[in-house]
């Protein structure tokens, strides 16, 4: 049970350069998520899904686009990088049926712009 | 709009000892209340989940409590050991999903 993959894992891109973080998960789960992580900063919640076509703004969407396709995947596309989005992205998903569901995060991916 | 606050931002204790890791709202209107833990280069690890209906949640060593009338949270960790270092980040679910972060305490056990 692989859980929650984030690829690539490393990336640096220029500014202006357009790119997608892939994240897949193997377990079924109605919601998943993209977070950002910056020093002193907490986790923010940039886009969110609680089902395949169903996709919604997080706290800090701007420069960032999702699409939810499938149930398994759940991929972030940068469209025109700068270095304000220099970063770590978490990507997170958990079911929706029930309560007090675990969420499960995957690795992060760290991207530099520059 | 929730803010959450972690206090202080790192920690530093001799292994065996017992301590309390905060975590501070300002919105009682909470649906669920979550502690994680983040180890260096890693994602994040549930821990422990505080309903919102509930007051304290335990495991193992491990014991979350909850007051949403002082807008409040307490991980404490008992008998603290070297493999307890990393970061812990408190998480309050805004919805059934959506989590409001703190910036986390880095703790650090010294053997």
């Amino acid at each position: 049970n692989a859980g929650v993959t984030q690829t690539p894992k490393f990336q640096v891109l220029k500014t202006g350069q357009s790119m997608t973080l892939q994240c897949a998960q193997d377990m079924n789960h109605e919601y998943m998520s993209w977070y950002r992580q910056d020093p002193g900063m907490g986790l923010r919640l940039i886009h969110y899904s609680v089902g395949a076509g169903i996709t919604d703004q997080g706290e800090v969407p701007n420069g960032y686009n999702v699409s939810r396709s499938t149930t398994e995947d759940f991929p972030l596309r940068l469209l025109s990088a700068a270095p304000s989005q220099t970063s770590v992205y978490f990507c997170a998903s958990s079911s929706l049926v029930g309560t007090g569901n675990t969420i499960y995060f995957g690795e992060g991916s760290w991207l530099t712009v520059v | 709009k929730q803010e959450v606050t972690q206090i202080p931002a790192a920690l530093s204790v001799p292994e065996g000892e017992n301590l309390v890791l905060n975590c501070s709202f300002t919105d009682s209107a909470i649906y669920n209340l979550q502690w994680f833990r983040q180890d260096p280069g890693k994602g994040l690890t549930s821990l422990l989940l505080i309903q919102s209906s509930q007051r304290e949640q335990t495991s193992g060593r491990l014991n979350a409590s909850l007051d949403k009338s002082s807008g409040r949270s307490t991980l404490y960790i008992a008998a603290s050991q070297p493999g307890d270092s990393a970061t812990y980040l408190c998480g309050i679910y805004q919805g059934a999903q959506k989590l409001v972060f703190g910036q986390g305490t880095r703790l650090t056990i010294n053997p």
